[in-house]
C-alpha cells in the first residue's frame, strides 16, 4: 500500500506567488514525522521542512510552510514568494517507527516558477 | 548542520567490472546509514538499511549479492555494484542517522552510475 500520495506530478507558479504542494499519507501509528525535500537537477536532497505528528502548530521555515491537517492525514507545502530558484522536484517523505524509522517518499512534484 | 560527503558524485564504468560508492558522514556518528536508489524522473526507493558493525538489511527484490554494503565504521558506509550491467545505471543516493541531526537524517549529494 502506498504510504505516501502526491498527486501533482508537475506544477507552475509565477515568480513571487505561493504554490501549495499536496501530500497525503497512511499510516496506523500515532507517532510519526512528516519531512519536504527538494532536489534540484543536480540531484542532493535539500531538507525544507518537518512536522511531527504531535505537534500542534503547523512547521514553518522561512519561506516553507507546512499545513498539516492530521485527521484528513494530509501534510501539504506551502512556498510562499516563489523565486525562479525554487524550480526543482519536490518530494514528501514519513517516518515511520512502525517499520524502522524508515522513509517513505512520494513520487514528488516538479515544480517550475515562471518569470 | 551535519554533513555527508558521497563519493564519487558520477561514474561512468564498463559492463561486468564493479564500482564502490562512499557515504562519509563528516561531523557526526553514523549509527544507521541508508541507501537509495533512484530512477529517472522516479521517487527515491529504499535498497537497503545498514548498521555500524553489523550485517545490512536488504528490501525485498534487491539482490544483497550484487549490491554489497559495508559500514565497517561510525563514519563511513560503502555500497559497491558488482558486475555491473547496464540496467544498474541510476542515481544512487545515501542518507545517515546521526543524534546530531535534529531530525535525524542527512543525505549525501548522491552518484550518478552509468554502465556501457
Amino acid at each position: 500500500a502506498q504510504k505516501i500520495t502526491q498527486t501533482q506530478p508537475g506544477m507552475f507558479v509565477q515568480e513571487k506567488e505561493a504554490v501549495t504542494l499536496d501530500c497525503t499519507y497512511d499510516t496506523s501509528d500515532q507517532s510519526y514525522g512528516l519531512f519536504w525535500y527538494k532536489q534540484p537537477s543536480s540531484g542532493e536532497m535539500i531538507f525544507l521542512i518537518y512536522q511531527g505528528s504531535y505537534d500542534e502548530q503547523n512547521a514553518t521555515e522561512g519561506r516553507y510552510s507546512l499545513n498539516f491537517q492530521k485527521a484528513r492525514k494530509s501534510a501539504n507545502l506551502v512556498i510562499s514568494a516563489s523565486q525562479l530558484g525554487d524550480s526543482a522536484m519536490y518530494f514528501c517523505a514519513m517516518r515511520d517507527p512502525l517499520v524502522g524509522n524508515q522513509f517513505y517518499f512520494g513520487t514528488g512534484t516538479s515544480l517550475t516558477v515562471i518569470p | 548542520g551535519a554533513v555527508v560527503s558521497q563519493h564519487p558524485s558520477r561514474v561512468i564504468c564498463k559492463s561486468g567490472t564493479s564500482v564502490k560508492i562512499e557515504c562519509r558522514s563528516l561531523d557526526f556518528q553514523a549509527t544507521t546509514m541508508f541507501w537509495y536508489r533512484q530512477f529517472p524522473k522516479q521517487s527515491l526507493m529504499l535498497m537497503a538499511t545498514s548498521n555500524e558493525g553489523s550485517k545490512a538489511t536488504y528490501e525485498q527484490g534487491v539482490e544483497k549479492d550484487k549490491f554489497l554494503i559495508n559500514h565497517a565504521s561510525l563514519t563511513l558506509s560503502t555500497l559497491t555494484v558488482t558486475s555491473a550491467h547496464p540496467e544498474d545505471s541510476s542515481f544512487y543516493i545515501c542518507s545517515a542517522k546521526g543524534v546530531q541531526d535534529p531530525y535525524g537524517y542527512t543525505f549525501g549529494s548522491g552518484t550518478r552510475l552509468t554502465v556501457v
